[in-house]
């Protein structure tokens, strides 16, 4: 069964400053979808950036960006100009291409200091 | 633009009662889940439809039913609670199945098992 690891429990950022998550992940499989969410105290699920492990080009969305190292089975998120509104859980999360289940990493708690 | 409903937001059940989570999406989505989130851990399927008419199970289904009363709505119900089901449910849709569009949540319920 696939799984995702999130090595880092707790991160910290000063704002304005850059941070970057780490997410490794194990698959046999070729094709697959890969995804940050973020979950602030509101406890919301939110979409932040999302790969597709045949475009070899690393996903980004404004501040947002991920270092995607298919060999490695590495998918980090790098955030850059980190603002107040950026604290909360990130989870990274694997999809196998032909299948609906979706496996979650167990979280990296960021705070930002102001 | 309500996207993902779900209700209640809070219940406390005892071991041995039966409940249902109700979920609605108002996207004219094809697919939802549900997923159970304990502390410390990313979110975990336990089912899901991937259009009207078929549901699937997921990672952790045991001790759940659902059911997908129509393309709007999804259930999950639990028979008799434990313990050990005392956990933040999420509900989420997304316009087809897979990792080709994405999933978006619901506030989640927080359900108590005395």
């Amino acid at each position: 069964a696939q799984t995702v690891t999130q090595s880092q429990p707790e991160m910290s950022v000063q704002e304005a400053e850059t941070v970057t998550l780490s997410c490794t992940y194990d698959t046999s499989e070729s094709d697959y979808y890969l995804f940050w969410y973020k979950q602030p105290p509101s406890r919301q699920m939110i979409l932040v950036i999302r790969q597709e492990a045949y475009k070899q080009q690393n996903a980004t969305e404004n501040r947002f960006s991920v270092n995607f190292q298919k060999a490695a089975k590495s998918f980090s998120l790098k955030i850059s100009d980190s603002q107040l509104g950026d604290a909360a859980m990130y989870f990274c999360a694997y999809m196998g291409y032909n299948n609906n289940d979706m496996r979650f990493g167990a979280g990296t708690r960021l705070t930002v200091k102001p | 633009n309500a996207g993902v409903t779900q209700t209640p937001k809070f219940q406390v059940l005892k071991t041995g009662q039966s409940m249902t989570l109700q979920c609605a999406q108002d996207m004219n989505h094809n697919s939802m889940y549900w997923y159970r989130q304990d502390p410390g851990m990313g979110l975990r399927l336990i089912y899901y439809s991937a259009s009207e008419g078929t549901t699937d199970k997921g990672e952790v289904p045991n001790g759940y039913n659902v059911s997908r009363l129509n393309k709007r709505e999804f259930s999950l119900r639990l028979e008799s609670a434990a313990p050990s089901q005392t956990s933040v449910y999420f509900c989420a849709s997304s316009e087809g199945a897979r990792g080709r569009q994405p999933q978006h949540f619901g506030d989640g319920t927080r359900l108590s098992i005395l």
